[in-house]
């Protein structure tokens, strides 16, 4: 089964930084595509960034292009997304999702979530 | 980017009923269409993909429908554990786009 674990959550000020750090357990981790998506307090969901199975292709949302970098380590079957220059609008809970190989690549594997607070 | 909208927002309806949720496209998608649903406080879980086939281990009771810019979820015989927010996503353009949710509630 599947099991994606998300770490690295937390409070942290406008401009400050985190890093995200998601692993996986129980499947081929590095034969798939991963994305970052994000949930707002009350609000829906919302894609955040993606990175193909070796890592040399990544796409980014627009509010988040320059500040989040997303990357994985498929020997230690983990993804990251380094958040810089944090704004309070990035305050969300963060998931780290699996697409998986199905025709329409769905995201059928999601972690629990981190909440990311930004606030002063 | 590609504009999802559900309706309705929300719905109340009582065990056994049938319910239906609508996604509009802003752009033809194929089929290349998914539903989510989200229990309070968890993470989302696939239910359906691409527009019709049903995810591994979701009961029978979820189908999905349609083409181009036009879908529909429905949930025969409601349950009570089928108290959720369900999203419809794209995933036939860059970026992957959300509907805004529709929530189901149990009378």
């Amino acid at each position: 089964e599947v099991q994606l674990v998300e770490s690295g959550g937390g409070l942290v000020q406008p401009g400050g930084s985190l890093r995200l750090s998601c692993a996986d357990s129980g499947f081929t981790f590095s034969s798939h595509w991963m994305h970052w998506v994000r949930q707002a307090p009350g609000k829906g969901l919302v894609w955040v960034s993606r990175i193909n199975i070796d890592g040399t292709t990544t796409t980014y949302a627009e509010s988040v292009e320059g500040r989040f970098t997303i990357s994985r380590d498929n020997a230690k079957n983990t993804l990251y997304l380094q958040m810089n220059s944090l704004r309070v609008e990035d305050t969300a809970v963060y998931y780290c999702v699996r697409r998986g190989g199905s025709g329409t690549f769905p995201f059928d594997s999601w972690g629990q979530g981190t909440l990311v607070t930004v606030s002063s | 980017d590609v504009q999802m909208t559900q309706s309705p927002s929300s719905l109340s309806a009582s065990v056994g009923d049938r319910v239906t949720i609508t996604c509009r496209a802003s752009q033809i998608i194929t089929h290349y269409l998914n539903w989510y649903q989200q229990k309070l406080g968890t993470a989302p879980k696939l239910l359906i993909y691409a527009a019709a086939s049903l995810q591994s281990g979701v009961p029978s009771r979820f189908s999905g429908s349609g083409s181009g810019t036009d879908f529909t979820l429905t949930i025969n015989s409601l349950q009570p554990e089928d108290s959720a927010t369900y999203y419809c996503q794209q995933s036939y353009y860059t970026p992957p786009t959300f509907g805004q949710g529709t929530r189901v509630e149990i009378k």
